[in-house]
């Protein structure tokens, strides 16, 4: 599966829309971009994915570029409830096996209030 | 509908104990699977089960060891507890083996004394 690079820490003020960017260069045709986020002492959350469309649910947005080289996840209006460490991943379709499933360092993002 | 349930959510055992513990996938989905998370390692991949049957398995020692019943619910049991198996046990589940988007549990918070 591609490798991502996010940054390591991001601040947001409250209200406002956080953006985390994600690089996946490497990534292929049969592989999803799928975004998690972890707070403290709690386990992964599921936000989104998508394979080349832009998608939106109740959490987040999700912007993917032409190319599919990158990504960025967007929440409209941050709350201090959305400071978490946030995740992105690629993983393919099809059948496969999840010890793929790799979380890098991911995104530290901050919602100051 | 139900999440990924785990327990117990902490527990304090002593070295060379045993433990085990325990997930309930959401229902409906066939797929589990199992991490270790801590801060060194980050998120390393245990195994994988899909209708009772362990499709993979990482890079652990023989001392980790999980099953999976016919109702989809798991089990990991970790024997002769080192001070090092202190972390984050994270169970999730998909609906199955075909890369589909997995749902991770809150977690069990073990640590080795």
């Amino acid at each position: 599966d591609a490798k991502t690079t996010q940054p390591t820490s991001m601040d947001c003020a409250e209200g406002r829309a956080a953006n985390l960017p994600c690089n996946h260069s490497t990534i292929s045709g049969n592989e999803y971009v799928y975004w998690y986020r972890q707070i403290h002492s709690q386990g992964p959350q599921y936000i989104i994915h998508g394979l080349k469309n832009n998608e939106t649910n109740e959490m987040a947005s999700l912007i993917i570029t032409e190319d599919r080289k990158s990504s960025t996840l967007i929440l409209p209006h941050a709350t201090l409830r959305d400071t978490a460490v946030y995740y992105c991943i690629v993983r393919r379709s099809g059948e496969t096996s999840y010890d793929k499933v790799i979380f890098g360092p991911g995104t530290s993002l901050s919602v100051i209030p | 509908k139900a999440g990924v349930t785990q327990t117990p959510r902490y527990l304090i055992k002593t070295r060379g104990q045993q433990v085990t513990l325990s997930c309930s996938p959401i229902s409906g989905h066939r797929s589990v699977s199992w991490y270790q998370q801590t801060p060194g390692q980050g998120l390393q991949f245990l195994f994988e089960y899909f209708s009772e049957t362990q499709r993979n398995k990482g890079n652990f020692p023989g001392r980790f060891s999980g099953r999976q019943f016919s109702n989809s619910r798991s089990e990991m049991n970790v024997s002769t507890l080192e001070l090092g198996d202190s972390a984050l046990y994270l169970c999730a589940s998909s609906l199955d083996k075909f890369g589909n988007t997995i749902y991770f549990g809150e977690g069990s918070w073990l640590t080795v004394v």
